[in-house]
């Protein structure tokens, strides 16, 4: 399999500016979750859908943030307006089922400067 | 609640020698306890999981981890480090049964001196 993959890796954008990352997780998981990592506050979950529904959001760090999973196989994280305080990496991944032992698996990240 | 700690936020060893990364967790119920690896500009890769099965965990690349619940603990260790295990180590707890809030520690960098 190849895994969780994610687009783009690396994106420098002025503030003001529309970001888009998106995320193909991998086949048969029923499970995607966006992160977002920095230095400050380490690894963060966003927000995780089951089944292409969103089950937890509380983790959006405001209203320019969105995320949406119109099918299995893809999913959007999306910043409008970027601020410079949105730097960061994002990470997708996702799970095969529920249960709290499932392991998660991560992509290889969306590096996001913002100038 | 679950919270989790890693009590280093950096280790230092010599090549060829123990590794020992410490974990500690609260969970108001038996948990499920993870420790992925993340290599720089890279994303997180498991190493092992503990899902209340046996308590001594073998995971890849000669790593290994012991849930004691007497101690809360799941350290992680090797027994010979090699440079390629320089990187950072996260140890996470699984959220309120149900859910898929897990909790990453704040992490482990590891430094392998040659």
């Amino acid at each position: 399999d190849a895994g969780v993959i994610q687009s783009p890796r690396h994106e420098v954008t002025e503030m003001g500016q529309e970001v888009t990352l998106r995320c193909k997780p991998i086949s048969g998981h029923d499970y995607l979750f966006w992160y977002r990592q920095t230095m400050m506050r380490g690894l963060e979950l966003l927000i995780y859908f089951n089944n292409n529904v969103p089950i937890d959001d509380s983790g959006m760090p405001e209203d320019r943030f969105s995320a949406k999973m119109p099918n299995a196989s893809f999913s959007t994280l999306k910043i409008q307006p970027s601020e410079p305080r949105d730097s960061a990496v994002y990470f997708c991944a996702s799970s095969p089922g529920q249960g709290s032992g499932n392991t998660i698996y991560f992509g290889e990240g969306s590096w996001l400067t913002v100038v | 609640a679950q919270s989790v700690t890693q009590l280093d936020s950096h280790v230092s060893v010599s090549e060829g020698t123990p590794v020992l990364l410490r974990c500690n967790y609260s969970s108001s119920y038996s948990p499920s306890l993870f420790w992925y690896v993340q290599h720089p500009n890279k994303g997180l890769q498991l190493l092992l999981k503990y899902t209340s099965a046996a308590t001594l965990v073998k995971g890849i690349n000669g790593f290994e981890a012991e849930f004691k619940k007497s101690e809360t603990s799941f350290h992680l260790t090797k027994p010979s480090a090699h440079m390629s295990d320089a990187a950072e180590y996260f140890c996470v707890v699984s959220g309120s049964s149900g859910t898929y809030k897990y909790i990453f520690g704040t992490g482990t960098r590891l430094k392998v001196l040659a």
